[in-house]
């Protein structure tokens, strides 16, 4: 059974910094991983697609990686913001069309 | 983008009653709609996958009886929480995939029911 695992659970930088956000998962045999922002009581917002053939996507400050033989993605989020604050879930799709398989977040604070 | 609404939004019941969420796919039609739910602090965990036009497949531990789920066409489904209890208050969301794009899914903005 697919689990995925982020670490760490909850992060505080200062507003400028660089940083990194680790997500793991159990089995290797992955169709997709996505990165979601979360804000408090609200929905998801995608951030970033990977396929499983892909090795890394970029959307403005924000590139994901992936990893499948060691089951490892990390998010790297570039001069973070105040705004950047929110919790960041990984999530993990096995096969085309079906759910997800979530991490527990990662609570970031950026403080200016 | 492909855009999923929720409604409603937000939504307070007495222990007892049954309340319906709606999952909306607004400018696709969705093959597949996944229900998930998520506790305070805790992460979504998928209760049931829904095909239109056939039963809903449900997660070990949900009860199919207590939380209906309907897929009539391909840009509806519905979960339905039967003699709502005070442990079902959560934040419930639902997503959508459809055959062009099956490898993406796309997300509601969630229903926060509260259970008094």
């Amino acid at each position: 059974k697919q689990e995925v695992t982020q670490i760490p659970a909850a992060l505080s930088v200062p507003e400028g910094e660089n940083l990194v956000l680790n997500c793991s998962f159990t089995d290797s045999a992955i169709y997709n991983l996505q990165w979601f922002r979360q804000d408090p009581g609200k929905g998801l917002t995608s951030l970033l697609l990977i396929q499983s053939s892909q090795r890394e996507q970029t959307s403005g400050r924000l590139n994901a990686s992936l990893d499948k033989s060691s089951g490892r993605s990390t998010l790297y989020i570039a001069a973070s913001q105040p705004g950047d604050s929110a919790t960041y879930l990984c999530a993990v799709g096995s096969q085309a069309g079906t759910a997800l398989i979530f991490g527990k977040g990662t609570t970031l604070s950026v403080s200016s | 983008g492909a855009v999923v609404s929720q409604h409603p939004s937000w939504v307070i019941c007495k222990s007892g009653t049954s309340v319906k969420i709606e999952c909306r796919s607004l400018d696709f039609q969705a093959t597949t709609m996944f229900w998930y739910r998520q506790f305070p602090k805790q992460s979504l965990m998928l209760m049931a996958t829904s095909n239109e036009g056939s039963k809903a497949t449900y997660e070990q531990g949900v009860e199919k009886d207590k939380f209906l789920i309907n897929h009539a066409s391909l840009t509806l489904s519905t979960l339905t929480v039967t003699s709502a209890h005070p442990e079902d208050s959560s934040f419930y969301i639902c997503s959508a995939s459809f055959s062009g794009r099956a490898q993406e899914q796309y997300f509601g903005p969630g229903t926060r029911l509260t259970v008094t």
